[in-house]
């Protein structure tokens, strides 16, 4: 079975420091990981992916991640904030099956991250 | 490329209502999924659709259901509505059938009164 948990239900930040949102995951098998953002009102945006490749994730907005699988984290960062990223970021799971196929998605309770000027 | 969207964006019903929600997934897309928010649950997946049937499904009671049509468009029913409902319902499309990547649409945000 898979699981992740998030372990800052806040985190708040100045603009122009760094961002850290942590992600601990649980997986039976080789995990996919994600992490997805919400802007209020907003749906969810993919913000990058971990397939097994690359251990170290690009995504967009400057954001990035890297899979530590001795760690079972996948931490979420971002050299300077912006006012923009202000937002709810979830890390998710998606366990591959043992027939090969993968599983739903399965959403950590989120982080709240605030920009403060 | 149009997104995935939904409709009504915004919902009030009673409780003992029904309700249905709809969803257009991105074009060329065959799989939809359905997930609930709420503040107290966080998000949980409902159901997935591929090729008009159900392929996945969470841990929710039968009065949530769904269907797939040929053109991939997918509807969510809630019958006998409870205020535990109220929530927004997100709709997601992929390519696959349970494929990772996934594209959410902007929800439906349902209140029970």
């Amino acid at each position: 079975a898979q699981s992740v948990t998030q372990l800052d239900s806040h985190v708040s930040v100045s603009e122009g420091t760094p961002v850290l949102l942590r992600c601990n995951y649980s997986s039976s098998y080789s995990p996919s990981l994600f992490w997805y953002v919400q802007h209020p009102n907003k749906g969810l945006q993919l913000l990058l992916k971990y397939t097994s490749a690359a251990t170290l994730v690009k995504g967009i907005n400057g954001f990035e991640a890297e899979f530590k699988k001795s760690e079972t984290s996948f931490h979420l960062t971002k050299p300077s904030a912006h006012m923009s990223d202000a937002a709810e970021y979830f890390c998710v799971v998606s366990g591959a099956t043992f027939s090969g196929g993968y599983n739903k998605l399965i959403f950590g309770a989120g982080t709240r991250l605030a920009v403060h000027p | 490329k149009a997104g995935v969207t939904q409709t009504p964006r915004y919902l009030i019903k009673t409780r003992g209502q029904q309700v249905t929600l709809s969803c257009s997934p991105i074009s060329g897309h065959r799989s939809v999924s359905w997930y609930q928010q709420t503040p107290g649950q966080g998000l949980q997946f409902l159901f997935e659709y591929f090729s008009e049937t159900q392929r996945n499904k969470g841990n929710f009671p039968g009065r949530f259901s769904g269907r797939q049509f040929s053109n991939s468009r997918s509807e969510m029913n809630v019958s006998t509505l409870e205020l535990g409902d109220s929530a927004l319902y997100l709709c997601a499309s992929s390519f696959r059938q349970g494929s990772y990547e996934q594209y959410f649409g902007p929800g439906t945000r349902l209140t029970v009164t």
